[in-house]
């Protein structure tokens, strides 16, 4: 079965420091998304992505995020000056047609760590 | 807002034995979908069983199945014959059928049931 790929899989940065997390979805599918979760506590949603356009956003997606799909097959996550309490496991998502009962395709994670 | 609830934090089985993980949810909605994921070791999650609110009957995937209690808000998992391979995190999750306002598109995730299978 195709997989999502996501790179790196730990990303060690200093508070301050912006850091771009990397995805590679599924070739053919359409919609795109970022969920994270910090150590201890659920998987939450941030982003929906789809047509080169943030579809939906949480509250957690504040300025300091932002998602990009720069050259058709990657699909970057942006944290432009990371905080202590952004360090938690990253996860990217990709989905077909983007249908509400569609499974999401999950990457195995990027383990962020703001010191 | 939508809220999922997984009350084990922590559950174990022995090898070909059944066991069942819990999960509530609170919501205004008639119209939704329920999702269990589960999470290996890998890291990687990946769908176990889906149920469609308006479908009275429960879903089933070969040993997995699920127990939807729709006015009861409780969607629970069934795995029978437990493997080994079936050793990891369980997730539950919540998502609108319907509508455009904030939050209505994301899967809302309960906070996971890690499974040990005893061999």
């Amino acid at each position: 079965e195709p997989e999502v790929t996501q790179t790196p899989s730990h990303q060690v940065t200093q508070m301050g420091q912006e850091v771009i997390l990397r995805c590679v979805p599924i070739s053919n599918h359409l919609y795109f998304y970022w969920y994270r979760q910090i150590l201890g506590q659920k998987v939450e949603f941030l982003v929906s992505f789809y047509n080169n356009e943030i579809s939906e956003k949480s509250e957690i997606f504040d300025d300091q995020f932002s998602v990009e799909r720069p050259d058709g097959s990657n699909f970057t996550l942006k944290i432009r000056s990371t905080k202590l309490e952004d360090s938690a496991m990253y996860f990217c998502a990709s989905s077909p047609q983007g249908a509400r009962n569609e499974k999401l395709f999950f990457g195995s994670g990027t383990q962020l760590s703001v010191l | 807002a939508q809220t999922v609830t997984q009350s084990q934090p922590e559950m174990s089985v022995q090898e070909a034995e059944t066991v069942t993980l819990s999960c509530t949810y609170d919501t205004s909605e008639s119209d939704y979908y329920l999702f269990w994921y589960k999470q290996p070791p890998s890291r990687q999650m990946i769908l176990v069983i889906r149920q469609e609110a308006y479908k009275q009957q429960n879903a089933t995937e070969n040993r997995f199945s699920v127990n939807f209690q729709k006015a009861a808000k409780s969607f629970s998992l069934k795995i029978s014959d437990s493997q080994l391979g079936d050793a990891a995190m369980y997730f539950c999750a919540y998502r609108s059928a319907w509508g455009s306002g904030a939050g209505s598109y994301q899967l809302t995730f309960g906070k996971g049931t890690k499974l040990s299978v005893i061999p």
